[in-house]
């Protein structure tokens, strides 16, 4: 079981936007600006979307942003497109003990 | 431009120990800030963070694998080692590096470990 939850399935169509979330405790999520996104095509390694929340690195469209309330953190992706679709995974830091932690994954589909 | 590779043995039996190595090159791991971290991803599961080792050779582990894991580094190398004993199939998975200073900002392209006998 994986320490962050996340919905296991979202969809919606091109031009839409959708948000996923990220649910975990006052002990990583709630407690540290540490929350990073990553997009993962079939296949390939992860890349890094979102990082802090609700920074985007150099070249991820604008179209990603993140965001925090208490222990659960979003990531919104308007004006959905078809490349869009991948699965979509949290990461918090979550204390000296802890240290890292994932969430179990989305999957975003682009209907 | 950052790169990753991750290399070592695409089999193990139950029981051996697993040695993966990170060879990166476009920055040092002695900059302050800069960590290279080991993930891994059972096929069609969830990202699992394994270990991390930083610039000044602090080193985190999974609480849950810590006692079956060792990272180190060798900065004249660039190279990070991950070491993982009494291997199970229940290991068998994609065992990624990535650095690490904003989030896991580079990745390799992940090694496909398979445990069995």
């Amino acid at each position: 079981q994986s320490a962050l939850t996340q919905p296991p399935s979202a969809s919606g169509s091109p031009g839409q936007s959708v948000t996923i979330s990220c649910t975990g405790t006052s002990s990583d999520v709630g407690g540290y600006n540490y929350v990073s996104w990553y997009q993962q095509h079939p296949g390939k390694a992860p890349k890094l979307m979102i990082y802090e929340v609700s920074k985007r690195p150099s070249g991820v469209p604008d179209r990603f942003s993140g965001s925090k309330s208490g222990n659960t953190a979003s990531l919104t992706v308007s004006g959905l497109q078809a490349e869009d679709e991948a699965d979509y995974y949290c990461n918090s830091y979550a204390g000296s003990n802890n240290f890292e932690v994932f969430g179990g994954g989305t999957k975003l589909t682009v209907l | 431009q950052i790169t990753l590779k991750e290399s070592g043995p695409t089999l193990v039996k139950p029981t051996q120990t697993l040695t993966l190595t990170c060879t990166f090159s476009g920055f040092s791991l002695s900059t302050s800030g800069v960590g290279v971290g080991w993930i891994r991803q059972p096929p069609g599961k969830a990202l699992e963070w394994l270990a991390l080792i930083y610039w000044d050779d602090d080193k985190r582990y999974s609480p849950s694998l810590k006692s079956r894991l060792t990272i180190t580094k060798d900065t004249s190398k660039n190279q990070v080692v991950l070491t993982m004993t009494n291997m199970d199939p229940v290991d068998t998975a994609t065992y990624y590096c990535a650095h690490r200073l904003t989030g896991f900002d580079y990745w390799g392209q992940g090694t496909l470990v398979t445990v069995s006998s």
